[in-house]
Order: structure tokens, then C-alpha cells, then sequence
């Protein structure tokens, strides 16, 4: 079954450095988006991408974040100068359609830590 | 703005015996509505969702979740629990015409041997 893929699993930053996650949505798939959730608690949309431009972003998704599709597979989240506060699991999903009852599919997650 | 209320933060159950995981929802319209499964340290999996239709929805693994539109709930269940089924379980709800999925904060659902 196709899935989405995310590296790294795990990535331990200084605060203030810049921090790249990457992302392989599943391959059909025409929506983007960037969840986190802190200590295994609420999950937070951050972003959607459709279209290589952003469709829908959160309050939480600042100055400080970013997205990108680099290339025809990849789908990425920089966050510059990282905070103690941005330490959580970020998701990456797809989904085949955006508005609508399309499942949206996760991946496994990148778990930041920001010391 | 939409939200999702999860009332309990853990559910404890006995093994054979059935489950409820509680959900009620707000938002403008009419809802597609999602349960998704955690496991410790996994990413979310999907269980079923309401589009419209009938309100008896079937997902996997046994799991059911009936809409009721009047009481804006969405609770999810299955008739007899494993312990295997032990794991967070997360409503969902997404308003018509928008991308954004709103999440509720989980409940943590336990079942004892």
C-alpha cells in the first residue's frame, strides 16, 4: 500500500539553527500538508500546499516556516532559527483531493528536538 | 471555526466487551468527520470518516462510528474490544470547501485483559 514517507525519524538542533524536514507524499497525490503535535498531544495543522503554492496555513505557520516541492516528489518544512517551542512531531500527509471528504494520509513523523 | 471535543481523556475497557470513544464536533454546515488511530511513537492511521449518506460509517479493524447531526457527535465504536486496539484515537472534523483538518486532543483508549 503506497505511503508516506518522512525524513529524518529523528532530529536533535541547537536553537537558532535552521532545520530542513523532508517529505515523500504518496505518489498520486495533488494536496500537501504539514501537521505537528507536542508530547503527544493535540495535533496542529500548520500548512497545506497544492499547486506549488500554499492553499491554507495556521497561525503557527510564521515568518519562521516555510514549504517547498523541490522536485517532482519531494515536499518539504524548513523552520529557520528553531525555538525551544517548535520541539514536536511533525507530520507530513497527503491527500488525492484537498476540500472534500478526502482521506488525508500521514506519515510516520519526524520528532524534533530543540536543545 | 471548526472544532472537535473529545470529553474523555483515557477510556478503560475490558477485553470482549464493547467500546465508545466519545466526539462531538462544531462547525458551519455540514461535516466530513474522521477517526484516526495513534500508536506509541507511529504516525496517524486512518479508521474510517463520514461524508454523507448513511450514518452507520465502517472502517477497519471492526470499528464503527455513527452521525448524529442533531446531537453534532461522532462517537466511535466496536463491538467487541482487543487489547490490541489499545492506542489514542483521534476525532477529526473538516468543514465543506476548506483543506484544514481540525483535530481533537485524542483519548487514550485502554483495554484490559
Amino acid at each position: 500500500e503506497p505511503e508516506v514517507t518522512q525524513t529524518p525519524s529523528h532530529q536533535v538542533t541547537q536553537m537558532g539553527q535552521e532545520v530542513i524536514l523532508r517529505c515523500v507524499p504518496i505518489s498520486n497525490h495533488l494536496y500537501f500538508y504539514w501537521y505537528r503535535q507536542i508530547l503527544g498531544q493535540k495535533v496542529e495543522f500548520l500548512v497545506s500546499f497544492y499547486n506549488n503554492e500554499i492553499s491554507e496555513k495556521s497561525e503557527i505557520f510564521d515568518d519562521q516556516f516555510s514549504v517547498e516541492r523541490p522536485d517532482g516528489s519531494n515536499f518539504t518544512l524548513k523552520i529557520r532559527s528553531t525555538k525551544l517551542e517548535d520541539s514536536a512531531m511533525y507530520f507530513c500527509a497527503s491527500s488525492e483531493e484537498g476540500p472534500g471528504g478526502n482521506t488525508i494520509y500521514f506519515g510516520e513523523g519526524s520528532w524534533l528536538t530543540v536543545v | 471555526a471548526q472544532s472537535v471535543a473529545q470529553p474523555e481523556d483515557q477510556v478503560n475497557v475490558a477485553e470482549g466487551n464493547p467500546l465508545t470513544v466519545k466526539c462531538t464536533y462544531s462547525v458551519s454546515g455540514n461535516p466530513y468527520l474522521f477517526w484516526y488511530v495513534q500508536y506509541p511513537n507511529r504516525g496517524l492511521q486512518f479508521l474510517l470518516k463520514y461524508i454523507t449518506g448513511d450514518n452507520l460509517v465502517k472502517g477497519s479493524y471492526g470499528f464503527e462510528a455513527e452521525f448524529n447531526k442533531s446531537q453534532t457527535s461522532f462517537h466511535l465504536k466496536k463491538p467487541s474490544a482487543l487489547v490490541s486496539d489499545s492506542a489514542l484515537y483521534f476525532c477529526a472534523v473538516r468543514a465543506r470547501g476548506y483543506q484544514k483538518v481540525t483535530f481533537g486532543t485524542g483519548t487514550k483508549l485502554q483495554v484490559i485483559p
